[in-house]
């Protein structure tokens, strides 16, 4: 399958704890996006990569979150000292070159952190 | 601010009976707005984009349409597979990588 992979699908952490996501995008899409999403809201936009180049952070994304995309393939999503509140569904997104206007994502499954 | 408002928040449908999803938005420079669909567990899935007042998309037994506030989401005679949480966004003036969605419609269609 070479659709968006997300990994873990599920993390089950303790409060203060570190936490890391992973997102392999679909190859050759130069685009790459980290939303959020609670129960019963749309995601919400957290940060977008344009190859390696970080190009946009919500105001969601706390000095506690840090996103990477080292040679701009995969993509990592670190949550620093863990509250509850973060508990949510982190998805990514990647887009190939040439659709940044079509609003054509592809989503991964997303990961599903739960913060105990 | 930009804001996305979907209604109704649920919806139920018996199979064959046709309904629209309601979308409005208030953003500054609209540059897009875009359907998805979203299944339990599951990632959104593309369905359209739409770009100006007036323009229609259609697929299968969908049909997209937009005006100046509002867009809709038609379901002509639905069947239970399209049993899903259809969400609305919108992307402004000031951003290239922000999708603004709504907290979407959650659609049941019964046999």
């Amino acid at each position: 399958d070479t659709g968006v992979s997300q990994d873990p699908r599920h993390k089950i952490t303790k409060r203060g704890q570190n936490v890391t996501f992973r997102c392999d995008p679909i190859s050759e899409h130069n685009r790459l996006y980290w939303y959020r999403q609670t129960l019963g809201q749309g995601p919400e936009f957290l940060t977008y990569f344009q190859n390696e180049a970080q190009l946009e952070k919500s105001r969601l994304l706390s000095d506690r979150f840090s996103a990477e995309r080292p040679k701009g393939s995969f993509s990592t999503l670190e949550i620093q000292r863990t509250e509850q509140g973060d508990s949510a569904m982190y998805l990514c997104a990647s887009s190939p070159r040439g659709a940044a206007n079509t609003g054509e994502l592809f989503f991964g499954e997303g990961s599903r952190l739960t913060v105990l | 601010e930009d804001q996305v408002t979907q209604s109704p928040e649920a919806l139920r449908l018996q199979e064959g009976e046709s309904s629209s999803l309601n979308c409005s938005y208030t953003v500054s420079g609209l540059r897009g707005l875009f359907w998805y669909r979203q299944d339990p567990g599951k990632g959104p899935e593309f369905l359209f984009t739409l770009y100006s007042a007036g323009e229609e998309k259609e697929k299968e037994r969908l049909k997209a349409t937009l005006t100046k506030k509002e867009s809709f989401l038609h379901i002509t005679a639905p069947k239970p597979e399209d049993s899903a949480t259809y969400l609305c966004a919108v992307r402004g003036g000031g951003s290239q990588g922000n999708l603004i969605f709504g907290k979407g419609t959650k659609l049941s269609v019964k046999p």
